[in-house]
């Protein structure tokens, strides 16, 4: 069974429209993040989620929202999407609420913005 | 703003051989952490390293953290050619960010 699955794995979309990615994670693991590594490899991370916050890196432009149904799942939904916003996405989850504990990572959504 | 920089940027060693890859971060971080990743493929937890001294070996790999010197360093032993990957490292207090990578290849 896979831990941390991500869909969809391959996106190509148009500028301007609005996309959703999923993650979903089976590890019962209590905090969720988003990272973003573009054409260079260059990483970073977007945002990260447990039940009781959420810590947005203010870099990352108000058109990506994450959305979390449940402590198992956390969406990545990005309005309007641009050039620049393609990329790899990642997902991951860690136990406990804070960053102390290993990472499992997804296995990335690859978004092309034409 | 923090800032982290990984050296070298690339790479090349022979099997057997011993390297190290440095991590230098800018502001006191809360905790550093190191990756792996295989090209066109995903992240791997290497490390957490949660205070000044830690030490964590995994293998060829050994991790270590001196946050005075705000430093941290991957030591590869013995290289071998399943270790060719890239290699990140990132700091974290408020913000997290990452270094460029090391884009390690050992060769036969």
């Amino acid at each position: 069974d896979t831990a941390v699955s991500q869909t969809p794995k391959y996106l190509v979309t148009q500028m301007g429209n609005d996309k959703s990615i999923k993650c979903e994670q089976n590890l019962g693991h209590d905090t969720m993040y988003w990272y973003k590594q573009d054409s260079k490899k260059f990483l970073k991370i977007m945002f990260s989620y447990n039940n009781k916050e959420l810590i947005i890196n203010e870099t990352v432009p108000n058109r990506f929202s994450p959305k979390s149904p449940d402590k198992a799942h956390l969406n990545l939904h990005i309005n309007s999407l641009e050039l620049g916003d393609s990329a790899v996405y990642f997902c991951a989850s860690s136990q406990g609420e804070t960053s102390r504990e290993t990472q499992y990572f997804g296995p990335g959504t690859r978004l092309l913005v034409l | 703003e923090l800032k982290v920089e990984q050296n070298p940027l690339f790479l090349s060693m022979q099997e057997g051989k011993n390297y190290t890859i440095y991590c230098n971060y800018s502001t006191t971080s809360d905790r550093l952490y190191w990756y792996r990743q295989d090209p066109g493929k995903s992240l791997e937890s290497l490390f957490v390293l949660l205070s000044n001294g830690a030490v964590k070996q995994e293998g060829r790999l050994m991790a270590s953290l001196d946050t005075k010197a705000r430093l941290s360093t991957l030591h590869i032993t013995a290289a071998v050619h399943d270790l060719s990957a890239t290699y990140f490292c990132a700091a974290l207090n408020n913000d997290m960010r990452f270094g460029a990578g090391t884009r390690l290849t050992v060769k036969p």
